[in-house]
């Protein structure tokens, strides 16, 4: 089915572990974003990318990296997990022009 | 304070009932507002979009914006337990979502009991 695919579907990292959370879109979106849900917080924006080639930050950025491998791919790395970064990480996309994204099913991620 | 505020609630109504869920925000310069579904466990849904004031009927759900109190509304009439699930207002700048950033209010969990 077409749409957003986000693995893993699940993680448990130790604190100092790294791990890349993939994300890929079969709908030819220009655009695509990370965000993380946290209770009470609703969704925030870590990093997006507008476009091919081009990635920004969102209000959450500290302690993650990402990268737009192409157009269908974008990856969110965390470099050295820490007990904040206990959540729920969404990946969504947008098609040019259009207005709402699509999301992907989420990785639920603990560090302990 | 936050650029959007929504109740949390939980919210909690009979089966049939009218559900009011509501956003504020202090950003004037959004201009498109959207209203995401979020089952337990899976990732938010688009329901509704407006662009600007004025309201937009899908069904059994209303969505009405009002600019000048910057405060925006989605209305579920004949609520079903099917309709149980997390709402999410969000809003974006001009250009659409591909130009801007959608951003979220906290979310409004809704229970319709049988």
């Amino acid at each position: 089915n077409a749409g957003v695919t986000q693995t893993p579907k699940f993680q448990v990292l130790k604190t100092g572990q790294s791990m890349t959370l993939q994300c890929a879109q079969d709908m030819n979106h220009n655009s695509m974003y990370w965000y993380r849900q946290d209770p009470g917080m609703g969704l925030r924006l870590i990093y997006y990318s507008a476009s091919e080639g081009t990635t920004d930050k969102g209000e959450v950025p500290n302690g993650y990296n990402v990268s737009r491998l192409n157009k269908r791919e974008f990856s969110l790395r965390l470099e050295s997990a820490a007990p904040s970064q206990t959540s729920v990480y969404f990946c969504a996309s947008s098609e040019p022009g259009g207005y709402g994204y699509t999301f992907g099913s989420g990785t639920r991620l603990t560090v302990v | 304070q936050k650029e959007v505020e929504q109740d949390p609630g939980p919210l909690s109504v009979p089966e049939g009932a009218i559900v009011s869920l509501n956003c504020t925000y202090s950003n004037s310069a959004f201009q498109y507002f959207m209203w995401y579904r979020q089952y337990s466990r899976k990732g938010p849904e688009l329901l509704m979009y407006t662009y600007s004031s004025g309201n937009k009927e899908d069904g059994r759900f209303t969505a009405q914006v009002d600019k000048s109190s910057k405060y925006i509304s989605l209305f579920i009439r004949d609520s079903q337990p099917s309709d149980s699930a997390t709402y999410l207002c969000a809003m974006s700048p001009p250009g659409g979502t591909s130009y801007g950033k959608l951003t979220f209010g906290q979310g409004t969990i809704l229970t319709v009991h049988p």
